[in-house]
């Protein structure tokens, strides 16, 4: 059971270089979020969808556009990446609010 | 700005001590507040979670305890293991105003010393 699949697992971009992060979910999850995580900063909420063709801003959504075209994917779009916007990226699922979040092992992303 | 402030930032304990880690709120629209733990290189994983309609759940060694009144709440580890040294983040989770979130504290890494 593959749970939370996160495509790619590492990348490295140019300034200004655009780039798209794949999350796929098997669980049959209506919610879906991106995160970033940086040191010191926890996780924060980048965008968020609680169903196939919907998506929500969450606190850090500049520079970040999403698409939730079928249910069980969730895609992550940078059009200009930034320095600023290196981090670690995490997907998670829930079948519903207020029940268990699965995330994915994460993308480790550096832009130069 | 930190909707859900987490204490302390690190955490050293001896093997078999008690781990104690807390988290504070101000949004009194928090329905679900889980804890999750983090081990290097990989995703965060539900730990154990609980509803402001009680005051303290337990699971094994792992206890959350609720304080609506103060919009306070703690992790405690009991008989901390070596294991257990991990990053641990506190959650909480909200759909006010139609905007569904669950926001996250920064974390607190924890050592277990053997």
């Amino acid at each position: 059971n593959a749970g939370v699949t996160q495509t790619p697992k590492f990348r490295v971009l140019k300034t200004g270089q655009s780039m798209t992060l794949l999350c796929a979910q098997d669980m049959n999850h209506e919610y879906m979020y991106w995160y970033r995580q940086d040191p010191g900063m926890g996780l924060r909420l980048i965008h968020y969808s609680v169903g196939e063709g919907t998506t929500a801003k969450g606190e850090v959504p500049d520079g970040y556009n999403v698409s939730r075209l079928k249910k069980q994917n969730f895609l992550l779009g940078l059009e200009s990446a930034a320095p600023s916007q290196t981090s670690v990226y995490f997907c998670a699922s829930s079948y519903v609010r207020n029940t268990e979040a699965f995330f994915g092992q994460g993308t480790r992303l550096t832009v130069v | 700005q930190q909707q859900v402030k987490q204490s302390p930032q690190s955490l050293i304990v001896q093997k078999g001590g008690i781990s104690i880690i807390n988290c504070a709120y101000e949004n009194t629209a928090f329905d679900y507040f889980p804890w999750y733990q983090q081990f290097p290189g990989k995703g965060p994983a539900l730990l154990i979670a609980i509803r402001p309609d009680v005051s303290e759940k337990k699971e094994g060694r792992f206890t959350i305890s609720f304080n609506k009144s103060a919009k306070q709440f703690s992790l405690h580890i009991m008989d901390s293991q070596p294991g257990d040294s991990a990053t641990y983040f506190c959650a909480a989770s909200t759909a006010q105003g139609g905007s569904e979130k669950l926001v996250f504290g920064k974390g607190t890494k924890l050592t277990v010393n053997p």
